[in-house]
């Protein structure tokens, strides 16, 4: 594709339910971000993978958020038994290696009802 | 990562140049100087980034200071659609990790 994809670009979940948010990054990209912006809020770093080095976890609120990257491309950011405060748009980046741009997806809009 | 420090607002008119000012006092020798911009309901853009010496492309124009302890990002003429937030970031050399601030909220006047 011609970009990052993100996939769903909504969803609407029941508090208590499991999510899983789709991010497909440009082929070939080595680094995959995730961030969760709330509304009117900056973005917040949750977790960055960089090829085969062990993923930087160190932004996950929880241990109820975990993100998988398989196979060095498509990735998973997983939320058990959401909570309404885990609404946010999550977003997803990738980029090559080296000291290059980034590239954003549009996002996924996660409202917890 | 190194922190940096941006005003939260900024106003412009539009077809003039914009300053906006990025301050990184902690930043390390190897650390790049990166911008990105988010416009309404999307997510962030890349804008421009530099080491040491002023950069140029066809968005922008990024000054840094000799001492590399700030950086202005310059519009050279603002319009309506650069209205955003532009974030100023310090990537953790080696790791490429992007923790994003505040930033600036910039508001173009027609």
């Amino acid at each position: 594709g011609a970009g990052v994809s993100q996939s769903p670009s909504n969803k609407v979940t029941e508090k208590g339910k499991d999510v899983e948010l789709r991010c497909d990054p440009i082929s070939g990209h080595t680094a995959l971000y995730w961030y969760r912006q709330s509304l009117g809020q900056g973005l917040e770093f949750l977790i960055y993978f960089q090829g085969n080095s062990a993923p930087d976890k160190s932004g996950l609120p929880s241990d109820r958020f975990s993100a998988e990257r398989t196979g060095g491309s498509v990735s998973t950011l997983t939320i058990q038994r959401t909570q309404q405060e885990d609404s946010a748009v999550y977003l997803c980046a990738s980029k090559q290696s080296g000291d290059s741009e980034a590239f954003f997806g549009q996002g996924t809009r996660l409202t917890v009802v | 990562d190194a922190k940096t420090t941006q005003p939260n607002s900024m106003e412009s008119n539009e077809e003039e140049p914009v300053h906006l000012p990025c301050n990184h006092s902690t930043i390390s020798g190897t650390d790049y100087i990166h911008w990105y911009r988010q416009l309404p309901s999307q997510g962030p853009e890349y804008v421009i980034h530099g080491l040491t010496s002023n950069v140029n492309n066809r968005m922008a124009s990024l000054a840094i200071a000799e001492d590399r302890k700030s950086s202005t990002l310059i519009l050279h003429r603002a319009t309506l659609r650069d209205a955003a937030v532009y974030y100023c970031i310090l990537p953790t050399s080696g790791t490429y990790k992007y923790i994003f601030g505040t930033g600036t909220r910039l508001k173009v006047l027609a």
